[in-house]
């Protein structure tokens, strides 16, 4: 049983570039969620879907991009990677979405940019 | 959004009981969550409870809610070292995702 796979785990990246934090889930859940979690902050929602094709934002966008083009598939693209993007990002599924669901998650990416 | 609001750190002796508690922002919110983060892993559902309810029990867990004051605890009996780990609250907001407060830290000790 797979669940949620991110990949990578681990990346450095340098002030400027950019990168695709992938994320696949096999249990056809509708609902892909993009989290980031910084130290004592606790997780914020960067940008979700609720099918292939739909996808919006949540409460810290800004620096980067999703697409949904398949159920299984939901990656997060940064443009310019900066300082305050170092992090580690948590990418989540859902069957029914939060009101009635459980939430499955990646073990996480960790990403530094220096 | 408003934040869920947590105790950041909580430290029990094995064998005692551990009480984590949230305060929650949204009185709409149908489900209430608490998730438990093991080092280096993502978030597991440890347990939920229905808005229209004072109270769930399941096995050593034991979860209140208090709708008046939107505050919401998890009572963990007999603490282990094995649960030491991060604990979240979280509540569903929109209802297509979950707001989380910032996480307790448990340490069980020895």
């Amino acid at each position: 049983n797979a669940g949620v796979t991110q990949t990578p785990k681990f990346r450095i990246l340098k002030i400027g570039q950019s990168m695709t934090l992938q994320c696949a889930q096999d249990m056809n859940h509708n609902y892909m969620y993009w989290y980031r979690q910084d130290p004592g902050m606790g997780l914020k929602l960067i940008y979700y879907s609720v099918g292939a094709g739909i996808t919006d934002k949540g409460e810290v966008p800004n620096g980067y991009n999703v697409s949904r083009s398949t159920t299984e598939d939901f990656p997060l693209r940064l443009e310019l990677a900066a300082p305050s993007q170092t992090s580690v990002y948590f990418c989540a599924s859902s069957y029914q979405g939060m009101n009635t669901g459980e939430l499955f998650f990646g073990e996480g990416s960790r990403l530094t940019v220096l | 959004g408003e934040d869920v609001e947590q105790s950041l750190f909580l430290s029990v002796r094995e064998g005692d009981s551990s009480v984590i508690n949230c305060t929650y922002t949204d009185s709409s919110s149908t489900y209430l969550y608490w998730y438990k983060q093991e080092p280096g892993a993502g978030l597991q559902l440890l347990t939920y409870i229905f808005s229209n309810m004072d109270m769930k029990q399941d096995q050593r867990l034991t979860v209140l809610l208090n709708k008046k004051d939107k505050h919401l605890s998890l009572r963990i009996a007999d603490t282990q070292t094995g649960d030491s780990a991060i604990y979240f609250c979280a509540e569903a907001n929109s209802g297509y995702a979950l707001n989380f407060g910032k996480g307790t830290s448990l340490l069980v000790t020895p």
